[in-house]
């Protein structure tokens, strides 16, 4: 059963630097999705994506986030400069076409030192 | 604005029926959802409810949703050591796909 797969599961970064989360969505999915949960708080949507391009974003998703879809299968959220707060898991969704049916990924947990 | 609910911690006994509550906001999100998340592992769609429906019915799963009070519940049937993981309840808001989430209910069976 195709699933969606993010890389890597933990990553350690210090305080300022930058990372890039990657997911590979199910193959004919076409809108995409960021979440992330901080330890002990609920699950938060950051950023939606379609058409190569963003659909919608929260007030979490500032200038140091960016998505990008740089080829047909990898779809990416990069923070510029990491801070402590951005520590959390974060989630790679996408929806099955003709459908509500929203599939997450296992997570690449981000720990920020 | 936008808030799902939902009471913490439920723990029943191998064999049981679970009952997982969630309140919600939005009276115009169109489908709700139930999400498995078992330790280190990511979010599993477990199911989902259109707004114009009143339960829906997965095998051991039934889903019952009150609109005029904004109530959705879980029932897992016969419940199983398996079962053990945190129960997220989600609603989607009209613009847009995103999901709202709460806050997750660790259920907790015992044999």
């Amino acid at each position: 059963e195709p699933e969606v797969t993010q890389t890597p599961s933990h990553q350690v970064t210090q305080m300022g630097q930058e990372v890039i989360l990657r997911c590979v969505p199910i193959s004919n999915h076409l809108y995409f999705y960021w979440y992330r949960q901080i330890l002990g708080q609920k699950v938060e949507f950051l950023v939606s994506f379609y058409n190569n391009e963003i659909s919608e974003k929260s007030e979490i998703f500032d200038d140091q986030f960016s998505v990008e879809r740089p080829d047909g299968s990898n779809f990416t959220l990069k923070i510029r400069s990491t801070k402590l707060e951005d520590s959390a898991m974060y989630f790679c969704a996408s929806i099955s076409p003709g459908t509500y049916e929203q599939y997450f990924g296992p997570g690449t947990r981000l720990t920020v030192t | 604005g936008e808030d799902v609910e939902q009471s913490l911690f439920l723990s029943v006994r191998e064999g049981d029926s679970s009952v997982i509550n969630c309140t919600y906001t939005d009276s115009s999100s169109t489908y709700l959802y139930w999400y498995k998340q078992e330790p280190g592992a990511g979010l599993q769609l477990l199911t989902y409810i259109f707004s114009n429906m009143d339960m829906k019915q997965d095998q051991r799963l039934t889903v019952l949703l009150n609109k005029k009070d904004k109530h959705l519940s879980l029932r897992i049937a016969d419940t199983q050591t398996g079962d053990s993981a945190i129960y997220f309840c989600a609603e989607n808001p009209p613009q847009g796909g995103k999901l709202i989430f709460g806050q997750g209910t660790e259920l907790s069976v015992k044999p």
